[in-house]
């Protein structure tokens, strides 16, 4: 069974700074899709960016950009410019090529110190 | 137009009770999902519905039983309700490409807050 893990239950960082968050997780597949959603306290899951594991090239969305090692099994996201918008629960998640279920890791809460 | 919808936002119930939550989606999918969110934030797959027929059951209580009317719904009741039910439910929709394996986003509903005293 897939397994994602978040070693990181709380991180923070000034205005305006950068911050990664780290994700590995746990598969035999080859194939597979990857992806970090938010949960601001008004607890919508929001879709930040997604990375599909036969794609070699990072993906970027504006301030939003990841570090894909697939070798690793890393998948660790990063924030440029952090806003006050940002704080939020992040979660890392994995899901099987046309498999109809996502694996969430435990969550990182962010908070953006002003 | 609200994407996925959920009713209620918020259900507090006594233990023992049987209430449901029901969830809609408007978006021509023909995947939806229950999802729980436990105290902790951690969020777990409950069940999988495309077109109708029941996909996923990872391993939840007989007590929880989805029920899906048409491709738009798929509603979720829990009889004989448990303390350790009480936790956040996520319905989500997709579509499903069969034979493509291709990934379609997961549209997430605004979550049930679900508190059993």
């Amino acid at each position: 069974a897939q397994t994602v893990t978040q070693s990181q239950p709380e991180m923070s960082v000034q205005e305006a700074e950068t911050v990664t968050l780290s994700c590995t997780y746990d598969t035999s597949e080859s194939d597979y899709y990857l992806f970090w959603y938010k949960q601001p306290p008004s607890r919508q899951m929001i879709l930040v960016i997604r990375q599909e594991a036969y794609k070699q090239q990072n993906a970027t969305e504006n301030r939003f950009s990841v570090n894909f090692q697939k070798a690793a099994k890393s998948f660790s996201l990063k924030i440029s410019d952090s806003q006050l918008g940002d704080a939020a629960m992040y979660f890392c998640a994995y899901s099987s090529q046309g498999a109809q279920k996502l694996v969430f890791g435990q969550g990182t809460r962010l908070t953006i110190n002003p | 137009d609200t994407a996925v919808s959920q009713t209620p936002k918020y259900l507090v119930t006594q233990m023992g009770n049987d209430k449901s939550i029901k969830c809609e989606q408007n978006l021509g999918h023909d995947t939806m999902y229950w999802y729980k969110q436990d105290s902790k934030k951690f969020l777990k797959i409950m069940f999988s519905y495309n077109n109708k027929e029941l996909i996923i059951n990872e391993t939840v209580p007989n007590r929880f039983s989805p029920k899906s009317p048409d491709k738009a719904h798929l509603n979720l009741h829990i009889n004989s309700l448990e303390l350790g039910d009480s936790a956040v439910y996520f319905c989500a929709s997709s579509r499903l490409d069969p034979g493509l394996a291709l990934y379609n986003e997961q549209f997430f509903g605004p979550g049930t807050r679900l508190t059993v005293l």
